[in-house]
């Protein structure tokens, strides 16, 4: 069981470039999150999806865009990069918070923009 | 504003000490409490998860506790050891989210 798989583990992009951060789980969950971590700062999410096709935005979303086309997958991308976009980024998944079901975070992708 | 509080920011200890770690928050619409744990330069590993209905959860030497209505859990951590530095963070449970404190850093001095 593999979990919620993220890659890459590292980038360097330069600013204005784009990418997409992947994420994956395996076990079925319908919710999954993209958050980010700011040295000093507490997780902030940035995107959620309650299910396929269905998506909304969180606290940080400017900048961001993702899509939900199967349960497995919830991609992140980052269009036209910007230094404030360096971080660390984290995917999480979880069966049903709302049934006090917990949740699963990937290993993150560390991203600089320079 | 929904927020969570952790105290202290930092703590260092020597190996044996048992410790709590605090954490606070400010909505009643927080439903269960997640205290997840993070080594440098790695991802979120999940400890315990106190459910809305439950007051307290243990796992081998840790204990987390719960109570909504003053907006506090506990991280305990019997016989600490070197092995169990890193940074412990609480998150509260709300509609579509967590919530996350910014985390302790605990150091355990062998």
């Amino acid at each position: 069981n593999a979990g919620v798989t993220q890659t890459p583990k590292f980038r360097i992009l330069k600013i204005g470039q784009s990418m997409t951060l992947q994420c994956a789980q395996d076990m079925n969950h319908n919710y999954m999150y993209w958050y980010r971590q700011d040295p000093g700062m507490g997780l902030k999410l940035i995107y959620y999806s309650v299910g396929a096709g269905i998506t909304d935005k969180g606290e940080v979303p400017n900048g961001y865009n993702v899509s939900r086309s199967t349960t497995e997958d919830f991609p992140l991308r980052l269009e036209l990069a910007a230094p404030s976009q360096t971080s660390v980024y984290f995917c999480a998944s979880s069966y049903n918070p709302q049934l006090n079901y917990g949740y699963t975070f990937g290993s993150g992708t560390r991203l600089t923009v320079v | 504003k929904q927020e969570v509080t952790q105290i202290p920011a930092a703590l260092s200890v020597p190996e044996g000490e048992n410790l709590v770690l605090n954490c606070s928050f400010t909505d009643s619409a927080i439903y269960n409490l997640q205290w997840f744990r993070q080594d440098p330069g790695k991802g979120l590993t999940s400890l315990l998860l106190i459910q809305s209905s439950q007051r307290e959860q243990t796992s081998g030497r840790l204990n987390a506790s719960l109570d909504k209505s003053s907006g506090r859990s506990t991280l305990y951590i019997a016989a600490s050891q070197p092995g169990d530095s890193a940074t412990y963070l609480c998150a509260g449970g709300a509609t579509n989210k967590l919530i996350f404190g910014t985390g302790t850093l605990l150091a355990v001095q062998p």
